[in-house]
């Protein structure tokens, strides 16, 4: 069956620091990959999605994602974090031709002034 | 553009009863998909329609339903609830062509069974 990994459950950084969350799914065939970001009290947001092409995206408030296929991993980075990042963070794949969304299990991201 | 609203917000109710919650997509958006949330298992995918048609279904018993509108409107309903149901309902909305796979979540529906 379709599964996400998510490496790291709960990540506390200060601000300015350097953001990466790990992602690793299991499926043979071809997929989409995405990144949701839940702020406190705020529904789900699209952060960024990969569906073909350069394997580097970026996404929304400077975060980028690379896909590596050989490794099955779409890791979520950001070079310098801000105390507004501060948020769950959702790694989600589908298969092509399919709007079932997978997701893992989410990391905590608290950043420290 | 107005985003996908879920409504109520907050449904308390007893074991047994039966609910049904309501979301409206986005304008424009024919696909709409249900999620469950909770802390134990996480987002779990319940159904998608698609112009009035169920297309997906995931792993959830037969309590839980759902139907889509001709204006893409969607409920679902649970009959039959048991406390395991607590937890927050998400639906998601998305359009057509490479875009149809990029899904637009409202603010949920947080249901208590007591």
């Amino acid at each position: 069956a379709q599964s996400v990994s998510q490496h790291n459950h709960h990540v506390i950084l200060s601000e300015a620091a350097s953001l990466e969350l790990g992602c690793n799914y299991s499926y043979g065939g071809t997929v989409n990959l995405f990144w949701y970001v839940q702020y406190p009290g705020q529904h789900l947001q699209l952060l960024l999605k990969y569906f073909s092409g350069d394997p580097l995206v970026k996404g929304i408030k400077g975060f980028e994602a690379e896909f590596i296929k050989s490794k099955f991993s779409f890791n979520l980075r950001k070079p310098s974090v801000q105390w507004s990042d501060t948020a769950e963070y959702f790694c989600a794949v589908n298969r092509r031709a399919t709007n079932k969304l997978i997701f893992g299990t989410g990391t905590l991201l608290a950043v420290q002034p | 553009k107005a985003g996908v609203t879920q409504t109520p917000r907050y449904l308390i109710k007893t074991r047994g009863q039966q609910v049904t919650l309501s979301c409206s997509p986005i304008s424009g958006h024919r696909s709409v998909s249900w999620y469950q949330q909770t802390p134990g298992q996480g987002l779990q995918f319940l159904f998608e329609y698609f112009s009035e048609t169920q297309r997906n279904k995931g792993n959830f018993p037969g309590r839980f339903s759902g139907r889509q509108f001709s204006n893409s409107r969607s409920e679902m309903n649970v009959s039959t609830l048991e406390l395991g149901d607590s937890a927050l309902y998400l639906c998601a909305s998305s359009g057509t062509g490479t875009r149809g796979y990029e899904q637009y979540f409202g603010p949920g529906t947080r249901l208590t069974v007591t």
